[in-house]
């Protein structure tokens, strides 16, 4: 099941704008992680953010996570054609037996357009 | 390094056959989790592998197993194909199961049954 839901689904801007995306949760998490998808590829890690912490910050990259909201945004500023690609959150979290777990919500689809 | 290898990267099979997927992870890392991407529903958890034991699993029917070595890389087997086994499998790796590190994936295995 789905424990992240990404917000938009879908987003086009053109090149050098700035991109907002937004991802919510239903239970407590132990950290908040998002990747990037390119068609056909794998996934690869941007940030990493913990429960403690509230943003995050990785070049052109910038994370908030709100745990009273259960939520969390990424921002890319300056957007490049490059930046185009699927984002995913992903939360671990506790699922018993002393294991913990990473799910991940159906992503943003992001066009930059050049 | 080397990054998380995945092998083969495309596979046809027909219903009622069974497939084996290999994953090779980057050196030194000794867990292993396996993902199932479908456009339906996303990115679903399959089972982590630590050390040749399961240590976690995700909800699917046990047609799904898979295994990990002694030099860590890790092999998953579908038995009794479907059609809706069809699916981007994807491995991902990191050095320990601590829940603070980010895993890296490999480009995955296009799965299609016919």
């Amino acid at each position: 099941s789905q424990q992240g839901e990404e917000d938009p689904q879908a987003l086009s801007i053109q090149e050098g704008e700035n991109a907002t995306m937004n991802c919510s949760y239903k239970t407590s998490i132990n950290n908040l992680q998002w990747y990037r998808q390119n068609s056909g590829r794998g996934l690869v890690h941007l940030i990493l953010i913990r429960s403690n912490e509230r943003e995050k910050h990785s070049g052109r990259l910038r994370v908030t996570l709100d745990t009273s909201k259960k939520s969390s945004s990424l921002l890319i500023t300056a957007s490049r054609a490059a930046d185009t690609a699927s984002y995913f959150c992903a939360t671990r979290a506790y699922s018993g037996a002393g294991s913990y777990q990473l799910t991940f919500g159906k992503g943003t689809k992001l066009s930059v357009i050049p | 390094k080397a990054g998380v290898t995945q092998t083969p990267r495309y596979l046809i099979k027909t219903r009622g056959q069974q497939v084996t997927l290999s994953c090779s992870p980057i050196s030194g890392h000794r867990s292993v989790s396996w993902y199932q991407q479908t456009p339906g529903q996303g990115l679903q958890f399959l089972f982590e592998y630590f050390s040749e034991t399961q240590r976690n699993k995700g909800n699917f029917p046990g047609r799904f197993s898979g295994r990990q070595f002694s030099n860590s890389r890790s092999e998953m087997n579908v038995s009794t194909l479907e059609l809706g086994d069809s699916a981007l499998y994807l491995c991902a790796s990191r050095p320990q199961t601590d829940s603070n590190q980010p895993q890296h994936f490999g480009d995955g295995t296009r799965l299609s049954i016919l």
